[in-house]
């Protein structure tokens, strides 16, 4: 049964970088049938799709957020991270990792349990 | 962008009622949507691919319908367990967009 987990700072300061990082387990993000996928959700808002990463390092990002965002894999780890530039208070969601099957049977499951990221000085 | 919009964003019904939850797009999105469960502090679930494929696991008072621009979502038989928001989510264009969910109380 795959599950993911992401790790990171919860406090980030406005102007700097949020970093985070989904570990994968009980699956490969190597796998060809699957996107390793970030969304996020401001508190008490509903969810926005960031961008996801196929193992071959190929992305594809929100163009409402592209010009901040890196989605990167690092295969030998079995993880894959988020780096999003220049935060503001806007940017203060849960963010969530997940992985999004391709083609067949398209969705995205399962879902990390997500980690709050907030911005403030 | 294509746009997700559902209604209503809140109801509240008795056990045992009918739920049902519509979804329109903006465009023709064929049968490219999903539905997610997200209960009070959790990450979503998916229980709805491809508009009217049940997840495997997922109980069969789910359900869903719909193609082109209109979908519906049903809870033949509301238990205390389905409380929570379900959301709609396109996968035809990117950037793959969500609706503005639906968050679903016990009368």
């Amino acid at each position: 049964q795959v599950q993911l987990q992401e790790s990171g700072p919860g406090l980030v300061k406005p102007s700097e970088t949020l970093s985070l990082t989904c570990t994968v387990s009980g699956g490969s993000v190597s796998s060809g049938s699957y996107y390793w996928s970030w969304i996020r959700q401001p508190p008490g808002k509903g969810l926005e799709w960031i961008g996801y990463i196929y193992y071959s390092g190929s992305t594809n990002y929100n163009p409402s957020l592209k010009s901040r965002v890196t989605i990167s894999v690092d295969t030998s780890k079995n993880q894959f991270s988020l780096k999003l530039s220049s935060v503001t208070a806007a940017d203060t969601a849960v963010y969530y990792c997940a992985r999004d099957r391709i083609a067949v049977a398209a969705g995205i499951d399962p879902w990390g349990q997500g980690t709050l990221v907030t911005v403030s000085s | 962008d294509i746009q997700m919009t559902q209604s209503p964003s809140s109801l509240s019904a008795s056990v045992g009622d009918r739920v049902t939850i519509t979804c329109q797009a903006s465009q023709d999105i064929s049968n490219y949507l999903n539905w997610y469960q997200q209960k009070p502090g959790k990450a979503p679930k998916l229980l709805i691919y491809d508009a009217s494929n049940l997840e495997t696991g997922v109980p069969s008072r789910f359900s869903g319908s719909g193609s082109g621009t209109d979908f519906t979502f049903t809870i033949s038989s509301l238990q205390p367990e389905d409380i929570a928001t379900y959301y709609c989510q396109q996968y035809d264009n990117l950037p793959f967009t969500f609706g503005g969910g639906t968050k679903v109380e016990i009368k």
